[in-house]
């Protein structure tokens, strides 16, 4: 989407690596997000921030850490995968009530725990 | 915590008829409401979104949706479906004055068929 990229879009990895998802932004939004989307589940929050070095846990938060080093990126690691990771995993920019607190989703990234 | 309920995991329809797509919310404080889509394949996006005055709030592709304080309800309907909005909807709260954490429903998968 525009102003929102996730990287990698795909990835294959091995139970107990560490992986990191980045999202990156150029729109200059206060608040980040990252969610998981699993089948019956619908989306459930990992973590988010609201500036750069201000995180705070969501409702599915172990396993993973976040950080944000500057306004534009917001990167999410898994640091030893395990198969009940394997998700779809999106991340999402706000403005803020300047903004009407409307999220906007990146394309996500698939991510496959073997 | 705010939380959501979507009634129905799963909606079939015929095209031109009407469908609703039940929400309710669990909340402590006054909260902001979302309706968001996504189709198959791809991220999701806002379809709707009440933060304040009419209750009742309208998109651009024929949807509404109502605020019932009330019931704590934020039901989506449509008078006539067309096949193009077969995709999975979900519901979201989101606690006014507090850390713009988004909460999702679990999603209803509406299927428009011929």
């Amino acid at each position: 989407d525009a102003g929102i990229t996730q990287s990698p879009r795909h990835k294959v990895t091995e139970t107990g690596t560490p992986v990191t998802l980045r999202c990156h932004q150029t729109e200059n939004h206060r608040y980040m997000y990252w969610y998981r989307q699993d089948p019956g589940h619908g989306l459930r929050l990992i973590h988010y921030s609201y500036g750069v070095k201000d995180t705070d846990k969501g409702e599915v938060s172990d396993g993973y850490s976040v950080s944000r080093s500057k306004t534009e990126d917001f990167l999410l690691t898994l640091e030893s995968a395990t198969s009940s990771q394997t998700s779809v995993y999106f991340c999402a920019i706000n403005p803020g009530i300047t903004g009407a607190n409307v999220l906007t989703f990146g394309a996500g990234s698939r991510l496959t725990v073997l | 915590a705010q939380s959501v309920t979507q009634l129905d995991s799963q909606v079939p329809v015929f095209e031109e008829a009407p469908v609703e797509l039940r929400c309710n919310y669990s909340s402590s404080v006054s909260v902001y409401l979302f309706w968001y889509v996504q189709y198959p394949n791809q991220g999701l996006q806002l379809l709707l979104k009440y933060l304040s005055g009419s209750t009742l709030v309208e998109s651009i592709n024929g949807f509404e949706a109502e605020f019932n304080k009330s019931q704590t309800s934020f039901h989506l309907r449509k008078p006539s479906v067309h096949i193009s909005d077969t995709a999975e909807y979900f519901c979201a709260v989101m606690a006014q004055g507090g850390s713009e954490k988004l909460v999702f429903g679990k999603g209803t998968k509406l299927t428009v068929n011929p």
